[in-house]
C-alpha cells in the first residue's frame, strides 16, 4: 500500500513561471518530509526537507509547505529554469514506527525554454 | 570529498543465477540503506543498517535477498536464483544523523548512481 503518493506523473512549465509538486501521505505518523531530484542514470540526490513542527522551509528558489491537517505537501519552484526538468521524488519517514523512508513515485518536471 | 558509489553500473545475468551487488557509502556515515526502482514505480524499501546494530531487513521481499554490512562500510546485496521480477535499479544510500534543536533529529540520505541489474 502507498503510504506516499504522487499523483502527477509529470508536468511541464514554462521557464520563469513557478512550478508546483504536490505530494500526499496517508500515514500521520510522519513527521519528516524530504524531496529529492533525479536525472536520468543518476541516484537521486537531496534537494529540500521539512519537519512537522514547521509549515514551511525555503531555501533558494525551492520552498516546501507542508499541510498537516490535509496530510499534503507540496514544492514549489521558483522561477523555474531549464536545469530543473528531472523526477522529483518526496519521502516520508517517522523514526517511531521504524527505519523505513517512504517515497513516492515521482513526478517527471520538463522546463520549457 | 567522495559520495556514495555502487557497483557494477550494470548487471545481465540470467535468471537462477546469483548476483552481488556493492556499495561503498560515505566515510563516518553510520546509517546504510538498500531500495530497488522498479520500472514506473517508486523507492521501495529493502534493508537498513546502523552501525553495529541488527540490520532491519522488513523490506526484504524474500528470503533470496540478503545482504550484509562489513566492518560498518561496505554493503553487499545478494540476490539469489534471481527472477526476471527483481529486474529493477537497486540503490544504496548512506546517511547520518544531525541534531536540529526543538526539530530533533533530522536525517538526509545521500545516494549512489544505482545498479541496473536486468535478469533475462
Amino acid at each position: 500500500d502507498q503510504q506516499v503518493k504522487q499523483n502527477s506523473p509529470s508536468l511541464s512549465v514554462q521557464e520563469g513561471r513557478i512550478s508546483i509538486l504536490n505530494c500526499d501521505y496517508t500515514n500521520s505518523m510522519f513527521d519528516y518530509f524530504l524531496w529529492y531530484k533525479k536525472y536520468p542514470a543518476e541516484g537521486p540526490t537531496f534537494l529540500i526537507s521539512i519537519s512537522s513542527i514547521k509549515d514551511k522551509n525555503e531555501d533558494g528558489r525551492f520552498t516546501v509547505f507542508l499541510n498537516k491537517s490535509a496530510k499534503h505537501l507540496s514544492l514549489h519552484i521558483v522561477p523555474s529554469q531549464p536545469g530543473d526538468s528531472a523526477v522529483y521524488f518526496c519521502a516520508a519517514s517517522a523514526r517511531s514506527i521504524g527505519n523505513q523512508f517512504y517515497f513516492g513515485t515521482g513526478t517527471s518536471l520538463t522546463v520549457i525554454p | 570529498g567522495a559520495g556514495v558509489s555502487q557497483s557494477p553500473s550494470n548487471k545481465v545475468t540470467e535468471k537462477g543465477k546469483d548476483v552481488e551487488l556493492r556499495c561503498d557509502p560515505i566515510s563516518g556515515h553510520t546509517a546504510l540503506y538498500w531500495y530497488r526502482q522498479s520500472l514506473g514505480q517508486g523507492l521501495e524499501f529493502l534493508i537498513y543498517f546502523q552501525g553495529n546494530s541488527a540490520p532491519d531487513k522488513s523490506g526484504l521481499p524474500s528470503d533470496r535477498f540478503s545482504a550484509e554490512r562489513t566492518g560498518g562500510s561496505v554493503s553487499t546485496l545478494t540476490i539469489q536464483r534471481t527472477q526476471q521480477e527483481d529486474s529493477a535499479v537497486y540503490l544504496c544510500a548512506s546517511s547520518f544523523l544531525i541534531f536540529s534543536g526543538l526539530a530533533g533529529f533530522q536525517e538526509t540520505q545521500y545516494f549512489g548512481p544505482g545498479t541496473r541489474l536486468l535478469v533475462l
